[in-house]
């Protein structure tokens, strides 16, 4: 099975700010790669698919890049609505692995 | 507007088995894949099961193989999980999830339901 790592598993960060969180595939999964959103209570939130590609109604400042085994998030200008807990997940092959997650709090 | 909402969640002793249920609206149900995902309290996310849009594939995690099975109904817009021999570790949150795609190999979730609570214990 594929084993997906996320790195920072925290990230304490301000309104404004820059921000990447980073996703290795334990093998190539080409741009198998989708990442969630979830906030607390809430479901997961579809943010990108198949790498870079923008989910429908999800702001511009999310964008997402790599293949292969590394991956990135960026969210471009942190709003307040940004602060919650990101998954990424590979989707090449069965079993479609999540990461362990990355909690973002406010600064 | 797209809508899943989830049923049959409770709390079952160790052995036991449940059914889960999954209401859909809102978009053409047998044109997509559907899965279910689960949560267990204050951890990570856990991919269950995926079907595509004719039944004609289904997949397993490891962790539930043999002892869960996934169906749908598409007359009824429905899906469903089968729980047996349900265990502790089977205790979480679990969301019924909509694929982007017909097929359920390489899949993306782009709507959730709010999840039905399973708790296994004696």
């Amino acid at each position: 099975d594929i084993q997906m790592t996320q790195s920072p598993s925290s990230l304490s960060a301000s309104v404004g700010d820059r921000v990447t969180i980073t996703c290795r595939a334990s093998q190539s999964i080409s741009r198998y790669l989708n990442w969630y959103q979830q906030k607390a209570g809430k479901a997961p939130k579809l943010l990108i698919y198949a790498a870079s590609s923008l989910q429908s109604g999800v702001p511009s400042r999310f964008s997402g890049s790599g293949s292969g085994t590394d991956f990135t998030l960026t969210i471009s200008s942190l709003q307040p609505e940004d602060f919650a807990t990101y998954y990424c997940q590979q989707s090449y092959s069965t079993p479609p692995a999540f990461g362990q997650g990355t909690r973002l709090e406010i600064k | 507007e797209v809508q899943l909402v989830e049923s049959g969640g409770g709390l079952v002793q160790p052995g036991r088995s449940l059914r889960l249920s999954c209401a859909a609206s809102g978009f053409t149900f047998d044109d997509y894949a559907m899965h279910w995902v689960r949560q267990a309290p204050g951890k990570g996310l856990e991919w269950v099961s995926g079907i595509s849009g004719n039944s004609g594939s289904v997949a397993y995690a490891d962790s539930v193989k043999g002892r869960f099975t996934i169906s749908r109904d598409n007359a009824k817009n429905s899906l469903y999980l089968q729980m047996n021999s349900l265990r502790a570790e089977d205790t979480a949150l679990y969301y019924c999830a909509k694929d982007i795609r017909w097929q359920q190999h390489n899949p993306a979730f782009d709507c959730w339901g709010q999840g039905t609570l399973v708790t296994v214990s004696s």
